[in-house]
């Protein structure tokens, strides 16, 4: 089940840096933070995830708070393209050939404004 | 690089029919996830299978049924259709460690009219 709390959406300016929150406060110990988008009617985009320290690939960066309670995605410049769902998700890390379903909820639709 | 393959990508079927969805996993992967995604709604997990056997199931109704074959593709069957499963199916893959998270397909959309 979805353990995480997103607004539901948000705008933000071309060029400018997007900033997603998202509330975990029941994650576990074992448990990662997981960042997907969904361009519309397209299949779910990986994006990035981690579990305690920061994370930046080539795509968007992740801050997770030191209690590890909330996380932020950020797309540095937000292009027109990013205009999507983004879903953040937990789950628990290498727990064998079970369990490794993601549970998509409620996630922000980002829309970004030429 | 080779992407996950489903077919076929659009399907119009009646009441009561019966349908099969495909997915053909990224080589080397060894386990699939089927979705259902209604209007509106977001992706909900439906079951899973690894190395051909299932691992986990979601909410898939009694009506549909699927399975991994020897090549690691997987078939998602759905008997008697209702109007409410009209839908976008996805199916995605992965190996392990899969903790790099999951590759989707572009999707079957089922209409059921």
């Amino acid at each position: 089940d979805a353990k995480t709390t997103q607004p539901p959406s948000m705008d933000c300016a071309e060029g400018r840096a997007a900033n997603l929150p998202c509330n975990h406060s029941t994650i576990s110990g074992n448990e990662y933070v997981y960042w997907y988008r969904q361009i519309h009617s397209q299949g779910p985009q990986y994006i990035i995830h981690g579990l305690k320290n920061n994370e930046t690939n080539e795509m968007a960066s992740l801050i997770i708070t030191e209690d590890r309670k909330s996380s932020t995605l950020i797309l540095p410049h937000a292009t027109l393209r990013d205009t999507a769902v983004y879903y953040c998700i937990v789950r628990p890390f290498g727990v064998g050939n079970t369990g490794n379903q993601f549970y998509f909820g409620t996630g922000t639709s980002l829309t970004v404004i030429p | 690089a080779a992407g996950v393959i489903q077919s076929p990508r659009h399907l119009i079927k009646e009441k009561r029919e019966t349908a099969t969805l495909k997915c053909y996993p990224i080589p080397r992967h060894d386990t699939v996830y089927w979705y259902q995604q209604g209007p509106g709604q977001d992706p909900q997990f439906l079951i899973s299978f690894y190395e051909k056997m299932q691992s986990d199931k979601g909410s898939i109704p009694d009506r549909f049924s699927a399975q991994q074959f020897s090549d690691y593709h997987s078939e998602l069957n759905m008997s008697s259709l209702e109007l409410g499963d009209s839908a976008l199916y996805f199916c995605a893959s992965s190996a392990p460690p899969d903790n790099y998270g999951y590759t989707f397909g572009s999707g079957t959309r089922l209409t059921v009219v």
